[in-house]
């Protein structure tokens, strides 16, 4: 079956400009994750969405950074007035039931900001 | 430090040699997963070992669980060039209504071939 796709691969910004990333995850998957990877770091976690509960936003690094997740499928994550710090690899992750369950991750998007 | 740290944080080793990574995190968890991350298929899930159990295998790949020392390990046995990636752990320490999992910063594997 499809696994989770990202779009756009690439995305190449000014500094200052907003940018949308999206993320399908896989169907019926309740949970959906979003992180970033820095080069040649780790996963930083970013935000988690359960299901219908409200998401966790506890990883965001700041206030221009939002997402939203509607009726329970795709997702958008929205970084406003981008900074080039923002560079990095952005990873949407979905799994079945949650954190109990494996994560499935797509391709990522790769941001740069200019 | 942060929760989910590997050591060692690169090996290069010859292929068919045995590779071990090791994983230390701080607070309860509830499982640790193992993930691998190369260029040509991203970040995949390897395998899931619970808090209450001690050791799993699947394929060449064994893993451990030390609850009391807080640690895991990966082993994969028998290596082929292939299996040159980066390897994280990851923690779940997450709670009813809270979410904690957390990526170490990985382990880079180099196999020669």
């Amino acid at each position: 079956g499809a696994g989770v796709s990202q779009s756009p691969s690439n995305k190449v910004t000014e500094k200052g400009k907003d940018v949308e990333l999206r993320c399908d995850p896989i169907s019926g998957h309740t949970a959906l994750y979003w992180y970033r990877q820095s080069l040649g770091q780790g996963l930083e976690f970013l935000i988690y969405f359960q299901g219908n509960s409200a998401p966790d936003k506890s990883g965001l690094p700041s206030d221009r950074f939002s997402a939203e997740r509607t009726g329970g499928s795709v997702s958008t994550l929205t970084i406003q007035r981008t900074q080039q710090e923002d560079s990095a690899v952005y990873l949407c992750a979905s799994s079945p039931l949650g954190t109990r369950n494996e994560q499935f991750f797509g391709p990522g998007t790769r941001l740069t900001v200019l | 430090s942060q929760q989910g740290e590997e050591d060692p944080q690169a090996l290069s080793i010859q292929e068919g040699e045995n590779a071990t990574m090791n994983c230390s995190y701080k607070t309860s968890i509830n499982n640790l997963q193992w993930y691998r991350q190369n260029s040509g298929r991203g970040l995949v899930h390897l395998i899931l070992i619970r808090s209450n159990e001690r050791e799993k295998h699947s394929g060449r790949l064994r893993v451990t669980l030390d609850t009391s020392k807080k640690s895991s390990s990966l082993l994969i046995t028998a290596s082929r060039a292939a299996d040159t990636a980066s390897y994280f752990c990851a923690t779940d320490a997450s709670t009813s209504g809270t979410y904690k999992y957390i990526f170490g910063t990985g382990t880079r594997l180099k196999v020669l071939a």
